[in-house]
């Protein structure tokens, strides 16, 4: 079974301030793990994944998140938070054997302050 | 080009009726999928079809009824609409190979009156 555990629901910084958003996840194989966005009444946009390449993944708009095995632990950060950034963030994850569909984290909001 | 569509966006409708979703994605992809959103924004898999077989069919009503004409299209019809149905749905596809994200649709949000 698999699963993923966002540790915060919700995080408020400043402006100009660093990003921090935890993710712990859970799987019986090696992990394809996942960042998705998702602003106000829109869709669901990729951020940034991790295929067991490199473990420090780069994703879009400044977004990055370190895959850590012995914590099994996959972050997200960002140096410098803008207003735009404020959304609901999502870590996910998929198993490469058995249930293939991606399973999500409860979502942590993350609030923008000026 | 919209990789993932689903129609239509928004879907009110009366407790009882019966209502359809569609969804079509122009990627190639080999999955496609239904997950549903509540109200706290908790996105949960509903169907899952590989090459138009149903491979993932989690516990919900019967009334929730997946069709799968094709391999890129895949829709969802309620039936006798209750207000808990109340949700937005997406539809999402993959491809199975490599492990690969999924791309979601804006997704359809369903107010049951």
């Amino acid at each position: 079974a698999q699963s993923v555990t966002q540790l915060d629901s919700h995080v408020s910084v400043s402006e100009g301030t660093p990003v921090l958003l935890r993710c712990n996840y859970s799987s019986s194989y090696s992990p394809s793990l996942f960042w998705y966005v998702q602003h106000p009444n829109k869709g669901l946009q990729l951020l940034l994944k991790y295929t067991s390449a490199a473990t420090l993944v780069k994703g879009i708009n400044g977004f990055e998140a370190e895959f850590k095995k012995s914590e099994t632990s996959f972050h997200l950060t960002k140096p410098s938070a803008h207003m735009s950034d404020a959304a609901e963030y999502f870590c996910v994850v998929r198993s490469y054997t058995g249930r293939r569909a991606l399973t999500f984290g409860s979502g942590t909001r993350l609030q923008v302050q000026p | 080009d919209t990789a993932v569509s689903q129609t239509p966006k928004y879907l009110v409708t009366q407790m009882g009726n019966d209502k359809s979703i569609k969804c079509e994605q122009n990627l190639g992809h080999d999955t496609m999928y239904w997950y549903k959103q509540d109200s706290k924004k908790f996105l949960k898999i509903m169907f899952s079809y590989n090459n138009k077989e149903l491979i993932i069919n989690e516990t919900v009503p019967n009334r929730f009824s997946p069709k799968s004409p094709d391999k890129a299209h895949l829709n969802l019809h309620i039936n006798s609409l209750e207000l808990g149905d109340s949700a937005v749905y997406f539809c999402a596809s993959s491809q199975t190979q490599g492990n690969t994200e999924a791309f979601f649709g804006q997704g359809t949000r369903l107010t049951v009156v």
